[in-house]
Formats: structure tokens, sequence, C-alpha cells
């Protein structure tokens, strides 16, 4: 199974915004709504940040959202903070009865 | 509150088996699929495959002829072996509890490292 497609890094400075793509196809993102989010800060094990698309866990702030269309999945985060700062990874169920995950995005918070 | 605590041989040579053990605490084994997943160092995320508390295992179809997921309800742990390591295999193997929504909930991570 091949990992679900995402731009290797993104950036943008404090209180900015920005949109992290993850590019799947029919057998996983574009068929199921189980797409999930994590962060993980070097070092750290993944921590969930949206599940079902679109979904926040308790405590996940709500400047973290996703949402999908077709075969990609996003995941928007608004007033960028220096916390912010990680890794993401995509993952989505598949029809295989696996799950994939995305190459992974490195967020730098400018 | 749900706690993974695992373990394992950190350092392998070439051919050998790996061997890891995740622990639950916190909460029951059922209606859960217990997960493995490895991170080679600098890389992305793999998932290994599962297993739930009936025994009943989905594997990656890459790694499928290596990898055996076991359960242990009395213990309340699950396990995993992957056979024939080489140096591709090195990575930080994290074990997880999953629905069929989610990852939730992971364990802390352990390193292992096929060297000669």
């Amino acid at each position: 199974q091949s990992a679900l497609t995402q731009p290797p890094s993104v950036s943008g400075s404090p209180g900015q915004s920005v949109t992290i793509s993850c590019t799947g196809t029919s057998s996983d993102i574009g068929n199921y709504n189980r797409v999930s989010w994590y962060q993980q800060p070097p070092g750290t094990a993944p921590k969930l940040m949206i599940y079902e698309v679109s979904n926040r866990p308790s405590g996940v702030p709500d400047r973290f959202s996703g949402s999908k269309s077709g075969n990609t999945a996003s995941l928007a985060i608004s007033g960028l903070q220096a916390e912010d700062e990680a890794d993401y990874y995509c993952s989505s169920y598949t029809s295989n009865i696996t799950w994939v995950f995305g190459g992974g995005t490195k967020l730098t918070v400018l | 509150q749900v706690q993974l605590q695992q373990w394992g041989a950190g350092l392998l040579k070439p051919s050998e088996t790996l061997s890891l053990t995740c622990a639950v605490s916190g909460d029951s084994l059922s209606n859960y699929y217990w997960t493995w997943i490895r991170q080679p160092p600098g890389k992305g995320l793999e998932w290994i495959g599962e297993i739930n508390q009936s025994g009943s295992t989905n594997y990656n179809p890459s790694l499928r002829s290596r990898v055996t997921i076991s359960v242990d309800t009395s213990k309340k742990q699950f396990s995993l072996k992957l056979t024939s390591v080489t140096a591709a295999d090195t990575a930080v193997y994290y074990c997880a509890r999953a629905t069929r929504i989610t990852m939730r909930v992971w364990g802390q991570g352990t390193l292992v490292t096929v060297s000669s």
C-alpha cells in the first residue's frame, strides 16, 4: 500500500493560518471518513488532533480543523502559535482492512 | 485513564527476531484493536498491524510474511514479533489502542536498532 501524499514542509508566521493537504485514493480517503491527523513534536509520540475528518478530541484547540474533498483531506491551523511547530501526519483506513499514513509535513512557525 | 507501557530488546543483529510487548492499564482489551506502528529515524509512520481481544489479526501487506502479533488477555498484554530483521527495520516502534475510527492512545515508543 502506498503512503498518503503530504507536502514535506509548510511554514507561517505567528497569528497566520496554514493548511496541510493529504492526498490518497478511492481505496482510502475517497471511500472512508476515517481520516485522522496527528501532531508529533521532536522526540515524542504522535498526538491525535483530528479524527473522522473533522472531529477534535477533548483538549485540542478549535484553531485546528479538518476537512475532506474527494481523495484529499486537509488540516487547517489558524492563529499559529510557536507551540504548533511539529511534524503532522494524516492517516486513513483502507479497503484492505489496514491503515495508511502520510509521509508527514514539518510545520515551521517563523 | 488508559495507559500503554511497552518494552523489548533495543539492539539486534541482522537476521534476528524483534520482540516487543505492550501492557494495557486502565482499560479492558474489549472493543479495541491493539496496534503496532513504527517510524524509522527521520522518516514517517508505518502501520504494522493489529489484533483484537479474540486474536483476529490484520497486517501490513509489505510486512505480513515476517510479522506476528499476539495477545495475552490474562496479562492484558499484546506483543509484536518481526523475524529476519535488517537495518531497514531500525525504527521507533509504537504500540497503540485503535478503533475503526482512529488511533487515539499511543505508547511511549521503543527504539530498536539493527546493527552487526
